[in-house]
C-alpha cells in the first residue's frame, strides 16, 4: 500500500541555517505530493504541493522537488528564521480519492 | 471567511462521559474528516464524510460517532469518554477539482483531555 517516511526529528539548526527535511514515499501510479506545516497551538496549513513529476512546489522560501526516480519530496530552505520553528508533515494522495497518506511529522526548532 | 470553526478548544472530561466536538465550514467542501493527534503518532483519521448523509470510518474509528445532516457541519462524538480517547482533534475539509485538489484546510484544534 502507500506511505509516506519522513526523517525523525527534532531538528535543531541555528537561525540562517541551511534547511532540508526527507521525505521517501511508496505509492503506484503517479501521487500528488504535499507539505503541510503546524505552528505551535494551530492547525495544519498547506505549505506547497506538487502534482507531477519534476515539479517544484514552493511558497515562503521553502522548496521541494517531485523526484519519481528516487520516489523522493524533500523539503529545502536556504536560510531558516526563529519563526519556521514548527511540524512538517510530508502527505500523498493518489489522486483516486480525498484521503492523504501522511508521514509521522518532523519537529523543527530553530535557535537564534 | 471562517473556514473551519471548532468548539471546544479545551474540554476536561470524566471518565464515562459523553460530548461532542462541532466543527462548521463555511467554504461548501463537500468533504469533512476528523483526525486526532498524539504525541509520536502524527495524524491518525477517525472518520470522514463525501457529503451530506454520507459518513465512513478512518484508521481508528472505535468510540467515536459521526453524522453529517448538512454540508457546513460535521460533529464527533464521543460515546463514552475513555483516557486513551485524551488527544488533540482536527477537523478538515476539502473539495475536489482534479489532481493534486484534494488540499485540506485544518481547523484550530480541539485539546481533550479525559480523566
Amino acid at each position: 500500500g502507500n506511505s509516506v517516511t519522513q526523517m525523525e526529528g527534532p531538528v535543531t539548526l541555528s537561525e540562517e541555517a541551511f534547511l532540508t527535511i526527507n521525505c521517501t514515499y511508496t505509492a503506484t501510479g503517479y501521487p500528488s505530493l504535499f507539505w503541510y506545516v503546524q505552528y505551535p497551538g494551530e492547525g495544519l496549513q498547506l505549505l506547497l504541493k506538487a502534482t507531477k513529476a519534476d515539479d517544484k512546489g514552493s511558497n515562503k522560501g521553502f522548496e521541494a522537488t517531485y523526484r519519481k526516480e528516487t520516489t523522493s519530496f524533500h523539503l529545502e530552505k536556504g536560510s531558516v528564521q526563529v519563526s519556521d520553528s514548527a511540524v512538517y508533515f510530508c502527505a500523498l494522495s493518489d489522486n483516486s480519492n480525498y484521503q492523504l497518506i501522511w508521514g509521522a511529522g518532523t519537529k523543527l526548532i530553530i535557535k537564534p | 471567511n471562517a473556514g473551519v470553526t471548532q468548539t471546544p478548544k479545551f474540554q476536561v472530561l470524566k471518565t464515562g462521559q459523553s460530548m461532542t466536538l462541532q466543527c462548521a465550514q463555511d467554504m461548501n467542501h463537500e468533504y469533512m474528516s476528523w483526525y486526532r493527534q498524539d504525541p509520536g503518532m502524527g495524524l491518525r483519521l477517525i472518520h470522514y464524510s463525501v457529503g451530506a448523509g454520507i459518513t465512513d470510518q478512518g484508521e481508528v474509528p472505535n468510540g467515536y460517532n459521526v453524522s453529517r445532516s448538512t454540508t457546513e457541519d460535521f460533529p464527533l462524538r464521543l460515546l463514552s469518554a475513555a483516557p486513551s480517547q485524551t488527544s488533540v482533534y482536527f477537523c478538515a475539509s476539502s473539495t475536489w477539482s482534479g489532481f493534486g485538489a484534494n488540499v485540506l484546510t485544518f481547523g484550530a484544534g480541539s485539546r481533550l483531555t479525559v480523566l
